[in-house]
């Protein structure tokens, strides 16, 4: 079964960081790319940013390029969220979510984790 | 960029079908074959219903259905049920190394 799993979700000022992390089990990690999609507080889904499978490639959301950094560790099967000058309008329920095809970077999620939530406020 | 446009709301009866559209532009929806939509319940994280236009993953009912035509997709439930009540939100690739979401539609089954 696969499993992902968000920790790392807080209370944070503005202009401070957060670590997001995402576990995930159940495939093989590796052979797919991952995103952070997020959806703040009554509103829609925002694509933030993809790491491919072996990690050498990323993108980002003009929202978030320059400050949030995206990365993954294969040996521990695990994704992360770098968010730093973090903005109030950051605050949102951050979800990590596997692509749909082996080896697709960019297309859809057939896989979520049920989120981590950030809250940035002073 | 702007999100992808879809009905703020859709209503239906169940045993009927109801179509929920998402209109980008040439450069996105008309563009690539890669559209997908998700379904969401609230507190719960999306989960995908369709991809690539038309495909189902597996679990997903043949009730659910996808098509596009220029520069908009739809996403057609047929015979409605009371289960299908959720919000739905579809996602296109948008070309420059990005996707793009719908701002999402709430569907109500009467």
């Amino acid at each position: 079964e696969v499993q992902l799993l968000e920790s790392g979700g807080d209370l944070a000022q503005p202009g401070g960081s957060l670590r997001l992390s995402c576990a995930v089990s159940g495939f093989t990690f590796n052979n797919y790319a991952m995103s952070w999609v997020r959806q703040a507080p009554g509103k829609g889904l925002e694509w933030v940013s993809v790491v491919s499978a072996s990690g050498s490639t990323t993108y980002y959301s003009d929202s978030v390029r320059g400050r949030f950094t995206i990365s993954r560790d294969n040996s521990q099967n695990t994704l992360s969220l770098q968010m730093n000058s973090l903005r109030v309008d950051d605050t949102a329920t951050y979800f990590c979510a596997k692509s749909t095809g082996q080896y697709q970077l960019l297309g859809s999620f057939d896989s979520w984790g049920q989120g981590t939530r950030v809250t940035i406020s002073s | 960029q702007s999100a992808l446009t879809q009905p703020a709301s859709v209503s239906g009866s169940p045993g009927r079908p109801i179509t929920i559209s998402c209109t980008g532009t040439s450069s996105d929806v008309g563009n690539y074959n890669l559209v997908s939509w998700y379904q969401q319940s609230p507190g719960k994280a999306p989960r995908l219903v369709l991809y690539e236009v038309t495909k189902r993953p597996s679990g997903i009912s043949s009730r659910f259905s996808g098509s596009k035509s220029g520069n908009t997709a739809s996403l057609t439930i047929s015979g409605l049920q009371a289960e299908d009540e959720a919000d739905y939100y579809c996602c296109s690739y948008v070309g420059t190394n990005a996707l793009l979401f719908g701002g999402g539609t709430k569907l109500t089954v009467l």
